[in-house]
């Protein structure tokens, strides 16, 4: 049973645009909502999370949104740049554990 | 201060041995995690534990053992490995489970 559905698979956008990454969750128990970044040969690295009492949350180039309703969570990275290019992986947090998306792979091209 | 450090970081195994893949924080968090890597499927925790001498088992547990003795490691031991076992190996931390958590670069296991 997968619990986070992360969609797209792979993704490619020009430098400056918007790219948006989804994912959406089963269990209404989930409290913590992170989103990763990994680069090649690197382990997952925190980007940005948020919690379900908020429905927004921006870090600098990097915007989640939350639908609490329809169990649903996104990223935005705005003016995306080549260095941007990586794979990100939502997840999700009930007390001690993370339960992760499958992966977006991000490709910005310059 | 160098966080969540994974040994090693490469290893080849033939089916049936055994091993024990490394993993140390020196950050004093009480929560830490194993996860396998495979390509398509994301991350799957193995193994976790919340302390010292307290262990728990993840999604996907069979064919792994882990232990906790102090608060720095948490060895992963493979007792007899399997090509189904070919994956990238994280290790995390953090204090609490739902707080950040800071993973390590990874050993890269292949099994023949």
């Amino acid at each position: 049973q997968q619990q986070v559905k992360q969609s797209p698979q792979s993704l490619i956008v020009q430098k400056g645009g918007i790219p948006i990454i989804n994912c959406a969750y089963e269990n209404t128990a989930f409290d913590y909502f992170p989103w990763y970044q990994q680069f090649p040969g690197k382990g997952p690295a925190l980007l940005i999370a948020i919690r379900p009492d908020v429905s927004e949350k921006k870090e600098g180039r990097f915007t989640i949104s939350f639908n609490k309703s329809a169990k649903q969570f996104s990223l935005h990275i705005m003016d995306s740049q080549p260095g941007d290019s990586a794979t990100y992986f939502c997840a999700a947090s009930l007390g001690s554990w993370l339960t992760f998306g499958k992966g977006t792979l991000l490709t910005v091209n310059p | 201060n160098a966080g969540v450090t994974q040994t090693p970081k490469f290893q080849v195994l033939k089916t049936g041995q055994s091993m024990t893949l490394q993993c140390a924080q020196d950050m004093n968090h009480e929560y830490m995690s194993w996860y396998r890597q495979d390509p398509g499927m994301g991350l799957r925790l193995i193994h976790y534990s919340v302390g010292a001498g307290i262990t728990d088992q993840g999604e996907v547990p069979n064919g792994y053992n882990v232990s906790r003795s102090t608060t720095e490691d948490f060895p992963l031991r493979l007792l007899s490995a399997a090509p189904s076992q070919t994956s990238v190996y994280f290790c995390a931390s953090s204090y609490h489970g739902d707080q950040p958590q800071h993973f390590g670069d990874g050993t890269r296991l292949s099994i023949l």
